[in-house]
């Protein structure tokens, strides 16, 4: 069955940077757009980015925009999301969910993660 | 930004009572609209996409309708297993995705 396993949160000052990996088994990797979805504590959910099967394409939130990136390596299973300049407001759980359509992505989705806890605090 | 207003804020029925969730969006999404639910420490899971199309697995006591701005999460019969939080999300105009703040549907 598909799993996508979070992981790399965790406590960092403001103004520093963390990796998120999210390890997919399950599926055919390759064949799917990923994305990054967060939730602040107690409110709701923030699209966060989204990167093409092929790693060729990516799209961001202007909360995010210049600051975080997203990438994927297809031959290790594995999604990425690089965060610089964090701010107290980035503060969430961030999940890996997979895209319901291969190749094309209709930013519904069908698949997530347990999700990762970063606290942005100094 | 397309912006989504889920109402009721709180819902509270019984099981076997029928439930119906809105969702408004501040302009047309046409059928572009998704619903997922969300149970405390889990993830969500996607229940409906383009307004009216159960995903995999999903049991048939929940439907989805609507179109242009005005959408409804209809849960015809209760089950204990139904209360939990659930959240609309616009994808007309991707990559601006959007969420409604949620309702939560707790039981009476």
């Amino acid at each position: 069955q598909v799993q996508l396993v979070e992981s790399g949160g965790g406590v960092v000052q403001p103004g520093r940077s963390l990796r998120l990996s999210c390890a997919a088994s399950g599926f055919t990797f390759s064949s799917y757009p990923m994305h990054w979805v967060r939730q602040a504590p107690g409110k709701g959910l923030e699209w966060v980015a989204v990167i093409s099967n092929d790693g060729r394409d990516k799209h961001f939130a202007d909360s995010v925009k210049g600051r975080f990136t997203i990438s994927r390596d297809n031959s290790k299973n594995t999604l990425y999301l690089q965060m610089n300049s964090l701010r107290a407001e980035d503060t969430a759980v961030y999940y890996c969910a997979r895209d319901q359509t291969v190749r094309a992505a209709d930013y519904y989705f069908d698949s997530w993660g347990q999700g990762t806890l970063v606290t942005v605090s100094s | 930004e397309i912006v989504l207003t889920q109402s009721p804020a709180t819902l509270s029925l019984s099981p076997g009572e029928r439930a119906t969730l809105s969702c408004r969006a501040s302009q047309s999404v046409s059928s572009y609209l998704a619903w997922y639910q969300q149970k405390p420490g889990q993830a969500p899971r996607l229940l409906i996409y383009d307004a009216s199309n159960r995903a995999t697995g999903i049991p048939a006591r929940f439907s989805g309708s609507g179109s242009g701005t005005d959408f409804t999460l209809t849960i015809s019969t209760l089950e204990p297993e139904d209360f939990a939080v659930y959240y609309c999300q616009q994808r007309s105009n991707w990559p601006s995705i959007t969420f409604g703040q949620g309702t939560r549907l707790e039981i009476k």
